[in-house]
Order: structure tokens, then C-alpha cells, then sequence
């Protein structure tokens, strides 16, 4: 199956500062989605963007498929920020990565 | 519209039992994947259900199991049940079963098992 990397896998900021997340995938794909996972277990779908770039208020994403990789941007973060974001590609099911698990400190 | 539906959203099962798990995509999609969560193992693809047939799935035993319904609603069985399914289980639609298809997650089914 296609393989999924997140880096980094933990990642601890202070309340107003921007972060870069990054999903390497190992093969080319009809999708790929970034999620936001709450603390009750939901996946909040932030982001469909099998390529090209798209933004969606301080959240960023750019997805360069030649190359097989995303990256989501998140910019002055806030505590509600916090949690685990997963990018997740297809396949013919979606395929997870390991999360990169953020904390945004006060 | 309303969101993916999931129930129970808690459980509680003794090893052996068995153990259904409902959920209710979105209103006109009509593909229905099922996902199991669990700290070592993290996200895993069990099945995927349209038009009331399994078009794929997962590297799970035959113990996990599910089913269609004509209106799209679906369930996921596992039968005896072992303390390692212990998990969260999540259900996504998707308009179509095709790739490239965004998919939309329910709030999950956290199954424990003693």
C-alpha cells in the first residue's frame, strides 16, 4: 500500500506562532486530505488537495503531487489549535499517516 | 445536511461477546468506509460498502464484518470479540466509491473491551 510520513511527529509551540507540517507519500494519488483530530476522536476534515495550494482562514495547505509531498501551514496558532493532524491518502481507502500530535501553550 | 452519524458512541463488550456498530453517512452519498483506530497500530482501513456491496477491504480477520442497507446506512459487525479490538471505530462517507472522492468522518464508536 502507499506509505504515509508526517513529520514531526510532536511538536510544542507558544500561542502565536506559525508551524509547518509535512506529509511524504510514496506514490502518486487521487487524494489526499489533511484532518484535525479532537480530543473526543473526531476527524475534522480540514483540507482536500490531491495538489495546488488552498487556504481556509490561518490554515494553509499546498500539496506538490510531482514530488509527493504536503505541507500544512498553520499561522499564529491558538490553544485551540491544539491536538493531532493527520494527512491521509487514497489508494481505494484512505491511507493514514501517524499524525504530527500539537501543543499550543498560553 | 447533517453529518455522519455514529452509534453507540461508547461500549463496553467481555471478550467473547459480539458487537454491532451503526452508522449513517450523509444524506445522497452512498459510499460507506469503515476505519479502526488504536494507539499502536493508528488508523486502519477495515471496509469500504456501495449500493449494498463490499468493494474493498482491509488486511482484518473474518471476525469483522459488515453490511449495507439500501438507504446507505451501515453496520460493522465483530464477533468474539478479543481485548485487542478495543478501539475507537470510525465511519466516513463519500459521495462515490471511485478514488478521489473527499471523505467525511463520523464522531466514532470507542469500544472497550474487559
Amino acid at each position: 500500500g502507499i506509505q504515509v510520513e508526517q513529520s514531526p511527529p510532536d511538536l510544542i509551540l507558544q500561542e502565536g506562532a506559525n508551524s509547518t507540517l509535512r506529509c511524504n507519500f510514496s506514490d502518486s494519488v487521487n487524494n489526499l486530505q489533511w484532518f484535525h483530530q479532537n480530543p473526543w476522536g473526531q476527524l475534522i476534515n480540514l483540507f482536500y488537495i490531491p495538489s495546488g495550494t488552498k487556504q481556509n482562514g490561518r490554515l494553509s495547505a499546498t500539496t506538490v503531487a510531482t514530488e509527493r509531498y504536503s505541507l500544512l501551514y498553520i499561522s499564529s496558532s491558538q490553544t485551540t489549535d491544539s491536538g493531532v493532524y493527520f494527512c491521509a491518502v487514497s489508494g481505494y481507502a484512505l491511507n493514514f499517516g501517524k499524525g504530527t500530535s500539537l501543543l499550543v501553550t498560553p | 445536511k447533517a453529518g455522519v452519524t455514529q452509534t453507540p458512541r461508547y461500549l463496553i463488550k467481555t471478550r467473547g461477546q459480539q458487537v454491532t456498530l451503526s452508522c449513517s453517512p450523509i444524506s445522497g452519498h452512498r459510499s460507506v468506509s469503515w476505519y479502526q483506530q488504536t494507539p499502536g497500530q493508528g488508523l486502519q482501513f477495515l471496509f469500504e460498502y456501495f449500493s449494498e456491496t463490499q468493494r474493498n477491504k482491509g488486511n482484518f480477520p473474518g471476525r469483522f464484518s459488515g453490511r449495507q442497507f439500501s438507504n446507505s446506512r451501515s453496520e460493522m459487525n465483530v464477533s468474539t470479540l478479543e481485548l485487542g479490538d478495543s478501539a475507537l471505530y470510525l465511519c466516513a462517507s463519500s459521495p462515490q466509491t471511485r478514488r478521489g472522492y473527499e471523505q467525511y468522518f463520523g464522531p466514532g464508536t470507542r469500544l472497550t473491551v474487559t
